[in-house]
C-alpha cells in the first residue's frame, strides 16, 4: 500500500516568513495529492490539492509543487500569519477500483509567532 | 458549498454503553462517506468506507461488530460504537465525497468521545 512521509513534524516561523512542508510517497500510481489544515479540536479542512498532470499550483499565499519522478510534493506558505498556525496534513491517493482513498502523512504542527 | 456536519461534537459515556455519531453532508449528495479515528497529535486513521445503500468496507484491524456503520441516505452516515470502553476514547472524524467525484473529501468537525 501507499506510505506517506511528512517533514518536519514541527515548524516554527516568525510572522511574515515562509514555511515549507515536504512529503514523499511510495506508490507511483498515486495521482491525487491534497493538503489539509487542522485547527485544534476541529476537523481537517482542504486548503489546496494537486493532480499528477500538474507540477505546481498556487492559491494566493499557498502553493503546492509536485515532482512525480522523485515522488515528493511540498506545501509552500508565504507571508505567514498567526492564523496559519495549525497542523497540516499531506495525503497521497492512488486510483483504486475507480475511487481515491488517501493515505495521510503524520502531520506538521506549524507555529507562526507574531 | 461542501459542508459536512457531525453530531454530537463531544460525548462522554460510561463503559459498556453504546454511542451513535451522525455525519451529514449539508449541501451536497455524498455517495461515499469515510470514518476516521485520530489520537492526540497523530494522523488520521481510516476506519471504514461506506457507500450509500451498501455495507461498509472496514480497514484491516477495525472490528465490524464494534464500530457499526450505516449509510442510509445520500446525506447521512452513522457510526455506532457498541459497548464502548476507555480505549475507544478518541476523536472520530467523518468525511464525504460528492456524488460523481472520485477524489476530493470534505471533512466534518469531528466528535470527541470520552469513555469513563
Amino acid at each position: 500500500g501507499e506510505n506517506v512521509e511528512q517533514h518536519p513534524s514541527t515548524l516554527s516561523v516568525q510572522e511574515g516568513d515562509s514555511a515549507v512542508i515536504k512529503c514523499t510517497y511510495s506508490d507511483s500510481a498515486s495521482n491525487y495529492f491534497p493538503w489539509y489544515k487542522q485547527e485544534l479540536g476541529k476537523g481537517p479542512q482542504l486548503i489546496i490539492d494537486i493532480r499528477s498532470n500538474v507540477g505546481e499550483k498556487k492559491d494566493q499565499r499557498i502553493a503546492v509543487t509536485l515532482n512525480k519522478t522523485a515522488k515528493h510534493f511540498s506545501l509552500h506558505i508565504t507571508e505567514t500569519q498567526p492564523e496559519d498556525s495549525a497542523v497540516y496534513f499531506c495525503a497521497a491517493s492512488p486510483l483504486s477500483g475507480g475511487s481515491y482513498i488517501p493515505t495521510f502523512g503524520r502531520g506538521t504542527s506549524l507555529i507562526v509567532h507574531p | 458549498g461542501a459542508v459536512v456536519s457531525q453530531h454530537p461534537s463531544w460525548v462522554i459515556c460510561k463503559s459498556g454503553t453504546s454511542v451513535k455519531i451522525e455525519c451529514r453532508s449539508l449541501d451536497f449528495q455524498a455517495t461515499t462517506m469515510f470514518w476516521y479515528r485520530q489520537f492526540p497529535k497523530q494522523s488520521l486513521m481510516l476506519m471504514a468506507t461506506s457507500n450509500e445503500g451498501s455495507k461498509a468496507t472496514y480497514e484491516q484491524g477495525v472490528e465490524k461488530d464494534k464500530f457499526l456503520i450505516n449509510h442510509a441516505s445520500l446525506t447521512l452516515s452513522t457510526l455506532t460504537v457498541t459497548s464502548a470502553h476507555p480505549e475507544d476514547s478518541s476523536f472520530y472524524i467523518c468525511s464525504a465525497r460528492r456524488g460523481g467525484r472520485t477524489d476530493t473529501q470534505y471533512f466534518g468537525p469531528g466528535t470527541r468521545l470520552t469513555v469513563l
